[in-house]
């Protein structure tokens, strides 16, 4: 069976640090990855995703930017962290025509 | 006006209640229809999945679509307490998952 990973769990920073969250599928290939950002009380807003290896789509212009050095291996990265870098950071995959399957998060807190 | 509309809540019902959850949405193009749990602090987990109109059933849990009303719901029957959390539903045009429209997500409280 298909299992995501994110670590860390919880992370605290401060601002202008970089910071380097990374996302792991295991169970299947070639999945189409993703990374959400969910603020407290709102749905979830899509920042990456990515079709394959080396191919990222960004749909939210940002200093935050995700690369897939592997198949299934999804990173999300940022050289300086602002203030408004705090949320809860979700990554996702999907195989062919199901549904998206999420991890179970990172909580970013920037000091 | 959001594409997606879901009343935040709370929702706080007794244990053994029927829970109406609900979405509306505005884009026609949506096809594909997903019901998502999220408790605190996880990722959201799926709980259903369907595809254009009509009712999808899964233990206590029964999702329903009406294209023409843009309305979709989640019933779950004899609610329990481990129901409590948060659920989100998410749609979607062109196939089964690829870019996803979420509402904002319904807070449900089930009280023993």
């Amino acid at each position: 069976s298909q299992t995501i990973h994110q670590w860390p769990a919880t992370l605290v920073q401060p601002v202008g640090s970089p910071l380097s969250l990374e996302c792991t599928v295991e169970g299947t290939s070639n999945p189409n990855l993703y990374w959400y950002r969910q603020a407290a009380g709102r749905g979830l807003q899509l920042l990456f995703y990515s079709v394959g290896i080396g191919q990222i789509s960004s749909e939210v212009p940002q200093n935050l930017s995700a690369s897939r050095p592997q198949d299934r291996q999804f990173i999300l990265s940022s050289k300086k962290l602002l203030l408004s870098d705090s949320g809860f950071y979700l990554c996702a995959w999907r195989g062919v025509d199901q549904p998206q399957h999420f991890g179970d998060g990172t909580r970013l807190s920037i000091l | 006006q959001k594409e997606v509309e879901q009343d935040p809540g709370p929702l706080s019902v007794p244990e053994g209640a029927i829970v109406s959850l609900n979405c509306t949405y505005s884009n026609s193009a949506f096809q594909y229809f997903m019901w998502y749990r999220q408790y605190s602090r996880k990722g959201p987990e799926l709980l259903m999945y369907t595809y254009s109109s009509g009712n999808k059933e899964d233990g206590r849990f029964t999702a329903q679509v009406d294209k023409s009303s843009k309305y979709i719901s989640l019933f779950i029957r004899d609610s329990q307490p481990s129901d409590s959390a948060t659920y989100l539903c998410a749609m979607s045009a062109r196939d089964a998952g690829n870019m996803l429209t979420f509402g904002g997500g319904t807070r449900l409280m089930v009280k023993p």
